[in-house]
């Protein structure tokens, strides 16, 4: 067990549609990343924040957004939702220092019908 | 230029036997960690081992080590006495600097089957 959190774990949806995907991560951990994983592709930087803040964004598409609350757990809203928006999305946790591992939660499985 | 580069998509290995997974780095920074992770078909990342820029000695975790040749930029996996369990996709990550939440650098991954 990772230490971090996501849900759902599996999410199917129609074209067009929003769904908001929620990640908790490891105690103590400030910093949360999220990845997109599209079908036999590799890890897909989205975007990570430190602490409540947006540190770096990567490929990530302007119909997702996402947030770090107060409480540290983020949220990743994808929006107007298409077909080759399906993937597994992943959240990664690390404590602060280059030394420090992500450790990534389960994935969200999300299916675009 | 990519941060980290994996030039291996597949792989094969006999079990019990040793096997390599390549992956060379490109930083200017002198502070950085380097890590690797096991992706099984059942999709999760598991965090395997990690190397600090500082490090004299190579890492080892169990069966796994990490070949670290900081002149040649080089982190290769070492998986030694390969089990049929260690069939998967392997992703190779570096982490720069000493600022706090510094993004990661992923490889694209070798895919390693163990044959029987």
């Amino acid at each position: 067990d990772s230490g971090v959190t996501q849900t759902p774990k599996h999410l199917i949806t129609a074209t067009g549609q929003r769904v908001t995907l929620r990640c908790s991560p490891r105690s103590g951990d400030l910093s949360v990343y999220w990845y997109q994983q599209s079908l036999d592709q590799g890890l897909q930087f989205l975007i990570q924040y430190y602490n409540g803040e947006e540190r770096a964004k990567g490929n990530i598409l302007e119909r997702f957004s996402a947030q770090q609350f107060p409480d540290l757990h983020s949220e990743l809203n994808l929006s107007s939702l298409e077909l080759g928006d399906s993937a597994l999305y992943f959240c990664a946790s690390s404590a602060s220092g280059w030394g420090q591992p992500q450790h990534f939660g389960d994935g969200t499985r999300l299916s675009i019908l | 230029a990519q941060k980290i580069t994996q030039t291996q998509p597949g792989m094969f290995v006999q079990e019990k036997e040793a096997v390599t997974l390549d992956c060379t780095y490109d930083t200017s920074d002198p502070s950085y960690g380097l890590f690797w992770y096991k992706q099984p078909s059942s999709g999760e990342m598991i965090f395997l081992i990690y190397q600090g820029s500082y490090d004299q000695q190579n890492a080892t975790e169990g069966r796994y080590s990490l070949n670290f040749q900081k002149a040649r930029k080089s982190a290769n996996l070492v998986i030694s006495a390969s089990q049929l369990g260690d069939s998967a996709m392997y992703f190779c990550a570096m982490r720069e600097g000493a600022d706090t939440g510094n993004q990661f650098y992923f490889g694209t991954g070798t895919s390693l089957t163990v044959i029987p």
